[in-house]
């Protein structure tokens, strides 16, 4: 079935350390999977931090990176020096183009940056 | 800005009971979701609903019922509480559907 994995969390990195969070997903029903990535914030809702609809394109936001590797099934987040103020769950969500918005997630990843 | 609000911020059930969740949005949206989470878990579709008077069903939608009376509305049913259940259910809209999503800031649910 149609599936995403994320890195285990919680996860602990100190401020102006790089950070990778990582995501494979399975969309074997998907024909055209759009991959997301989701963040909330301490007290916040869950908002939309970048999204990429076309394989091998790269999506990027507040210094996040993500590239859309249809190889490796993979759309890993990546920043290159973290701030304290990106301490958050982070989700990786897979939909389809063409099917009425379902979004399929990721279990989740808190991400804590040490002063 | 427009707001998407979900009342109440937290329900506390008795096993078996029918509990009702509301969800409201001013960004005239057609297309309104309701998800579920679960500790440790990611996000699970309940249902949605593309515009006024549709409903669809999710992959988890056994145990609710959900009504979109009016565009800006969308309410969930859990239609018998199971005990010790605790989930946050969050709602979304999105302005047509394969449109980026707002989430509501969502109600957590608590069944003793």
């Amino acid at each position: 079935g149609d599936s995403v994995t994320q890195t285990e969390g919680p996860v602990t990195v100190s401020e102006s350390e790089s950070l990778i969070i990582n995501c494979t997903y399975s969309a074997t029903s998907i024909a055209y999977p759009n991959l997301f990535w989701y963040v909330r914030y301490p007290g916040e809702g869950l908002q939309l931090l970048l999204k990429v609809i076309t394989a091998g394109q790269k999506g990027s936001s507040r210094g996040f990176e993500a590239t859309y590797n249809k190889e490796t099934t993979s759309f890993h987040l990546q920043k290159a020096s973290v701030q304290e103020s990106d301490s958050a769950v982070y989700y990786c969500a897979l939909g389809e183009n063409y099917n009425q918005g379902k979004l399929i997630f990721g279990q989740g990843t808190k991400l804590s940056i040490k002063p | 800005g427009g707001i998407i609000t979900q009342t109440p911020k937290f329900l506390i059930g008795q096993e078996g009971q029918k509990l009702t969740l509301k969800c409201q949005q001013n960004f005239n949206h057609d297309t309104m979701y309701w998800y579920r989470q679960d500790s440790g878990k990611g996000l699970r579709l309940i249902y949605y609903s593309i515009t006024e008077n549709d409903l669809q069903k999710g992959d988890l939608s056994e145990g609710y019922d959900a009504s979109r009376e009016k565009k800006s509305s969308f309410s969930l049913t859990v239609t018998s509480a199971q005990k010790n259940e605790m989930a946050v259910f969050l709602c979304a809209s999105s302005i047509r559907v394969n449109s980026d999503y707002t989430f509501g800031s969502g109600t957590r649910l608590l069944v003793i």
